[in-house]
């Protein structure tokens, strides 16, 4: 069935570094779209990244455009996030999912990143 | 960025009722909205996409309707396992965007 699972969440200062990977499996992985969405209690479901299956289309949203990097790597079925330049309003659990056409059809269970002195 | 509003913060209703939930963006999406619903602890789950299609293994007391500006998230006759908190979602344009949410409880 289809599996995705994140990790690398964690504590990490303001103004600091984290990279999330997501592991996919269960289904033919360069069929879809990837995407990242966050959600927190301040800011709901936000979906900030997404990028396509053959990586010619990446797109971000306002509030990490310059900050967040999309990723993946179709041999090793996996997606990544690189989070630079952290803020205290980047905390949330941050979810991977799978979709075509803006439709999210698999999610993992999420990785928690805090954003804290 | 289109804003999504869901009319009800919390609708309290029994198992065997009906529960009709609204979502209305700030602009028209045509028909390219979807539902997801969210237990604790737990990830969204596809529910509903473009307007009125039910995702795989959804069950037929789920139905959607709307397009436009205004949506409804219909379950016919509520299980005990319906009860937790739906979200509408837009893709007609970037950034796709989540309603607030919708909590369904006993």
């Amino acid at each position: 069935q289809v599996q995705l699972v994140e990790s690398g969440g964690g504590l990490v200062k303001p103004e600091g570094s984290l990279r999330l990977s997501c592991a996919a499996s269960g289904f033919s992985f360069t069929d879809y779209y990837m995407s990242w969405i966050r959600q927190s209690p301040q800011r709901g479901l936000e979906w900030i990244a997404y990028i396509s299956a053959k990586n010619s289309y990446i797109d971000y949203a306002d509030s990490v455009k310059g900050r967040f990097t999309i990723s993946r790597d179709n041999a090793k079925n996996s997606v990544y996030l690189q989070m630079t330049r952290l803020r205290v309003e980047d905390t949330a659990v941050y979810y991977c999912a799978r979709g075509r056409a803006g439709v999210l059809n698999s999610w993992g269970q999420g990785t928690l990143v805090t954003v804290s002195s | 960025e289109i804003v999504l509003t869901q009319s009800s913060a919390t609708l309290s209703l029994s198992p065997g009722e009906r529960a009709t939930l609204s979502c209305r963006a700030s602009q028209s999406v045509s028909n390219f909205l979807a539902w997801y619903q969210q237990k604790p602890g737990q990830a969204p789950r596809l529910i509903i996409f473009d307007a009125s299609n039910r995702a795989t293994g959804m069950p037929a007391r789920f139905s959607g309707s709307g397009s436009g500006t205004d949506f409804t998230l219909t379950i016919s006759s509520l299980e005990p396992e319906d009860f937790a908190v739906y979200y509408c979602q837009q893709r007609q344009t970037w950034p796709y965007t989540f309603g607030q949410g919708t909590k369904l409880e006993i």
